[in-house]
């Protein structure tokens, strides 16, 4: 079965600070893979999501992530975290035809200014 | 533009009863995809409608269930509620046409309680 691993439960960083959120899945064939931040009180949204071409793909708010197929990885990062960032953010797999989303048990990053 | 939308916001039951959560999708969508989210952990899916027929199923029990109306709205429905039952429920609205690479939106969620 398909399964996605977020490497880090709890990051905590200050304004500035670099991040990298790891992501690994286990599926051997053809995958779409997005990154989804929910901010306390929010619901959840996309971040940014890869399904083909440039395996480093750039989303909202200052965020990248890329796609290295050799490592079945898929990390997530920003050169420089904002006290706004603070949120979870969950890494996401989907496979063959379906729009069927297994997900990460997250990461919560906390950012202090 | 209304995004997904689901009521209720809270939910406490007791154990054996049932009960039914209601999501409507983003306008311009047909798909419904619902989700459970325990504390802690995340979203796993349970089912996802189309054309009003569940056409995929994660792994849960019969106990869950579902329907999809003329209007792309959907219901949740789970019954013999359990304790282990009480989590976030999420609904999530695509468009089928779009496949597997579209983006799902996703709605606030029913916060249930099961004592």
């Amino acid at each position: 079965a398909q399964s996605v691993s977020q490497h880090n439960h709890h990051v905590i960083l200050s304004e500035a600070a670099s991040l990298e959120l790891g992501c690994n899945y286990s599926y051997g064939g053809t995958v779409n893979l997005f990154w989804y931040v929910q901010y306390p009180g929010q619901h959840l949204q996309l971040l940014l999501k890869y399904f083909s071409g440039d395996p480093l793909v750039k989303g909202i708010k200052g965020f990248e992530a890329e796609f290295i197929k050799s490592k079945f990885s898929f990390n997530l990062r920003k050169p420089s975290v904002q006290w706004s960032d603070t949120a979870e953010y969950f890494c996401a797999v989907n496979t063959g035809g379906y729009n069927k989303l297994i997900f990460g048990a997250g990461t919560r990053l906390a950012v202090h200014p | 533009d209304a995004g997904v939308t689901q009521s209720p916001t809270h939910l406490i039951k007791t154990r054996g009863q049932q009960v039914t959560l209601r999501c409507s999708p983003k306008s311009g969508h047909d798909t419904v995809s619902w989700y459970q989210q325990a504390l802690g952990q995340g979203p796993q899916f349970i089912f996802q409608y189309y054309e009003e027929e569940e056409r995929q199923r994660g792994n849960f029990p019969d106990r869950f269930s579902g329907h999809q109306f003329p209007n792309y709205s959907s219901e949740l429905n789970v019954n013999a509620l359990l304790l282990g039952d009480s989590a976030l429920y999420l609904c999530a609205s695509s468009l089928r046409l779009a496949g597997a690479t579209d983006t799902q939106y996703f709605g606030p969620g029913t916060r249930l309680t099961v004592l």
